[in-house]
């Protein structure tokens, strides 16, 4: 299966620790996006990649989040410090991007498992 | 407030019900999609327009650009079509990430 995949499924941490996702997009997409979702609710977007440059965060990204992809394939994303609040279930999207020179063609999203995090 | 609103949240169909669920949206977008997310968290894709009207199978999505406003269709429904439907859009002054809907769980009871 050469889909979006995302390392680990699940993930039970203490209030206070730092914990790492990794996801890895289809292999010739180039942008990669990371969302957020809440029980109850919709995904919210959190910060996406055109390759290895990181173009877009949210306000929803505090200080605590990073996100990495060093050479433009797969990507990480880091919380540090955890709290409870973070506890969400955290999506990585993969996309072919924008055709050049037509902004209007967004291409389709293709969505990994996800990464469940609770923090107790 | 959410950007894209969908109706209903929740939805209980008998097996072979036609379903509707709604998508509207506030400021003038690029594409519209809609999703199917199954329990444990895993999301489909299921279609991405802009205009008009697309077709998969029992499902069919339309878009009124005008009115701001999308329908997915599934024709004679069944219990595995059981999921929740989310509508999520590329504003026009976005990168290309999307806004989602609060989604809508459907239950289809044989």
């Amino acid at each position: 299966d050469t889909g979006v995949s995302q390392d680990p499924r699940h993930k039970i941490t203490k209030r206070g620790q730092n914990v790492t996702f990794r996801c890895d997009p289809i292999s010739e997409h180039n942008r990669l996006y990371w969302y957020r979702q809440t029980l109850g609710q919709g995904p919210e977007f959190l910060t996406y990649f055109q390759n290895e440059a990181q173009l877009e965060k949210s306000r929803l990204l505090s200080d605590r989040f990073s996100a990495e992809r060093p050479k433009g394939s797969f990507s990480t994303l880091e919380i540090q410090r955890t709290e409870q609040g973070d506890s969400a279930m955290y999506l990585c999207a993969s996309s072919l991007g924008i055709l050049a020179g037509d902004p209007s063609s967004y291409n389709e999203q293709f969505f990994g498992p996800g990464t469940r995090l609770t923090v107790l | 407030k959410n950007e894209v609103e969908q109706s209903p949240q929740n939805l209980t169909a008998q097996e072979g019900e036609f379903i509707t669920i709604n998508c509207s949206y506030s400021v003038g977008i690029s594409a519209l999609h809609w999703l199917q997310q199954h329990p444990g968290g895993g999301i489909v894709s299921l279609f991405m327009l802009s205009s008009g009207k697309k077709k998969h199978g029992r499902l069919i999505a339309t878009i009124n650009i005008q009115e701001k406003h999308s329908s997915l269709h599934i024709t004679a429904s069944h219990p595995r079509d059981s999921a929740v439907y989310i509508c999520a859009v590329n504003y026009g002054g976005s990168q290309g990430n999307l806004i989602f809907g609060k989604g809508t769980k459907l239950s289809v009871k044989p």
